[in-house]
C-alpha cells in the first residue's frame, strides 16, 4: 500500500507570495491532517480535515487555510507569505475511529526569502 | 538531511544499552498518548501508543510507560542500535473522533556504536 505522498517536496518563495501544497493519503484513510514543524516551535497542529470539512483547527492565523476533496487529498494554501513561514509542513492521514495511528508524509520544507 | 530541531534535548546511549525517553504532558484530558521515531528528512513515524486506561504497553523492543498521576510518559528502547537514532516526540490527544494530536518539544537519541 502505497503511503501518504505530499507535493512538491521543496519549495522556495518570497515575502507576499502565496502557496498551495498538497498532500495525498493512504488510500481508505479518510482523516487528513496538517501541521507545521519549525526548529523553534516544534511541530504544531494546522487543521484536520475529514470527508471535506475541517472539523479541527490549531492556533494559526487565517492566512493558513486548507480543504480536502472527495478522493480524500488535501490542500493547504498559505497566503501573504512570510519569512516566519519557513518550516517543514507535514500531512498525516488516519482511518476513521479514534485511536488510530496517523501516517505521516515526508513534508514540503518551505523557504521563504 | 534536515534538522528537525537545532535546540532538543539529547540522550547519547551506548549501541547495546537501553534507553529511556522522558516526556511531560500537559493536558489532563488527553486519553490517548502517542510515541513517534522521526530520522533526519522523514515525516514521524509510529511507534508505540498506550491508552489512559493503561499504565505499560510493550512492543517489539519498546516499552511504554505512563503516569497519569504526575502526567508523565517514558519509552524504553531494549539494546539500542544505531538505527535507532532520530529524534523521538511524545504525542497526546484527546479522543472524541477528531485527530489533533500535541507533540512534545523531543529528544534526540544519539546510539554510540
Amino acid at each position: 500500500k502505497a503511503g501518504v505522498t505530499q507535493t512538491p517536496r521543496y519549495l522556495i518563495k518570497t515575502r507576499g507570495q502565496q502557496v498551495t501544497l498538497s498532500c495525498s493519503p493512504i488510500s481508505g484513510h479518510r482523516s487528513v491532517s496538517w501541521y507545521q514543524q519549525t526548529p523553534g516551535q516544534g511541530l504544531q497542529f494546522l487543521f484536520e480535515y475529514f470527508s471535506e470539512t475541517q472539523r479541527n483547527k490549531g492556533n494559526f492565523p487565517g492566512r493558513f487555510s486548507g480543504r480536502q476533496f472527495s478522493n480524500s487529498r488535501s490542500e493547504m494554501n498559505v497566503s501573504t507569505l512570510e519569512l516566519g513561514d519557513s518550516a517543514l509542513y507535514l500531512c498525516a492521514s488516519s482511518l476513521e475511529t479514534p485511536y488510530n495511528e496517523q501516517f505521516f508524509g515526508p513534508g514540503t520544507r518551505l523557504t521563504v526569502l | 538531511g534536515e534538522s528537525v530541531g537545532l535546540h532538543l534535548p539529547t540522550l547519547s546511549v551506548q549501541e547495546g544499552d537501553n534507553s529511556i525517553i522522558n516526556c511531560a504532558y500537559s493536558n489532563s484530558a488527553s486519553d490517548y498518548f502517542i510515541w513517534y521515531k522521526q530520522e533526519s528528512g522523514k515525516g514521524p513515524q509510529f511507534i508505540i501508543d498506550i491508552r489512559s486506561n493503561m499504565d505499560k504497553r510493550q512492543g517489539q523492543r519498546v516499552t511504554v510507560l505512563l503516569n497519569k498521576t504526575v502526567k508523565h510518559l517514558s519509552l524504553q528502547i531494549a539494546a539500542t542500535q544505531p538505527g535507532d537514532s532520530a529524534v523521538y516526540f511524545c504525542a497526546e490527544n484527546i479522543l472524541g473522533g477528531y485527530q489533533k494530536v500535541t507533540f512534545g518539544t523531543g529528544t534526540k537519541l544519539q546510539v554510540i556504536p
